[in-house]
């Protein structure tokens, strides 16, 4: 069974500082990630999503993640946090074909302090 | 482009009621699903619609739980009885097809639902 694991449950960070959430998955072959971000009241957004290929992504508002299948890893960065990123975070984990049943991490909350 | 759209937003009631969400997705998806989120956890599968057909249901769907998707469109979530574990923020989904781009979930605002 595919599972994901999100081991930071809380980050804070300075306004202007990198920023990098991990994320560990379970899957036995190459899997569907996402990462997702979720605002308070908003649904979930996607930032970005890796099916194939390069195995760095990049995202919208200036995010990227990093696909490491040796160390079952898909990390998201961002080089410079605002303000406007202080949310919660998902890593999601989906198998290729089929309906894409997406099974979620447990988030992990940025704080971003000025 | 109108996204995918959940009513009510929100919904209070007491114990041992009934209550019933709806979702539009957005309209070419043929995909519909259904999520559960509680406080401080991600959003848990709950069933997953192909157009009209109700292809899988989770554990987590007991049997006062339904799940409906009439005419391929929008889709209903009901739960009977309601208990106060049933408080958590439903959440819907939709995608297109098979294939890497279908793949992608759209989520709608979600219904907190409280139960008193």
């Amino acid at each position: 069974a595919q599972s994901v694991t999100q081991p930071d449950i809380h980050i804070t960070v300075s306004e202007g500082a990198s920023l990098e959430l991990r994320c560990n998955y379970s899957y036995g072959a190459t899997p569907y990630l996402f990462w997702y971000v979720q605002s308070p009241g908003q649904g979930l957004q996607l930032l970005l999503k890796y099916f194939s290929g390069d195995t760095l992504v990049q995202g919208i508002k200036g995010f990227e993640a990093e696909f490491k299948r040796s160390q079952s890893s898909f990390n998201l960065r961002k080089p410079s946090v605002h303000w406007s990123d202080a949310a919660e975070y998902f890593c999601a984990v989906g198998a290729p074909g089929g309906y894409q049943k997406v099974t979620f991490g447990t988030g992990t909350k940025l704080q971003v302090i000025p | 482009d109108t996204g995918v759209s959940q009513d009510p937003r929100h919904k209070i009631t007491k114990r041992g009621q009934n209550v019933t969400f709806r979702c539009d997705p957005i309209s070419e998806h043929n995909r519909l699903y259904w999520y559960r989120q509680t406080l401080g956890q991600g959003p848990e599968f709950l069933t997953y619609f192909q157009n009209e057909a109700q292809l899988e249901k989770s554990r987590l769907l007991s049997d006062r739980f339904s799940a409906e998707r009439p005419k391929g469109s929008f889709s209903t979530l009901e739960i009977q009885r309601t208990e106060q574990g049933d408080s958590a923020m439903y959440l819907c989904a939709s995608s297109l097809g098979p294939g890497a781009k279908g793949n992608e979930q759209f989520f709608g605002p979600g219904t907190r639902l409280t139960v008193l």
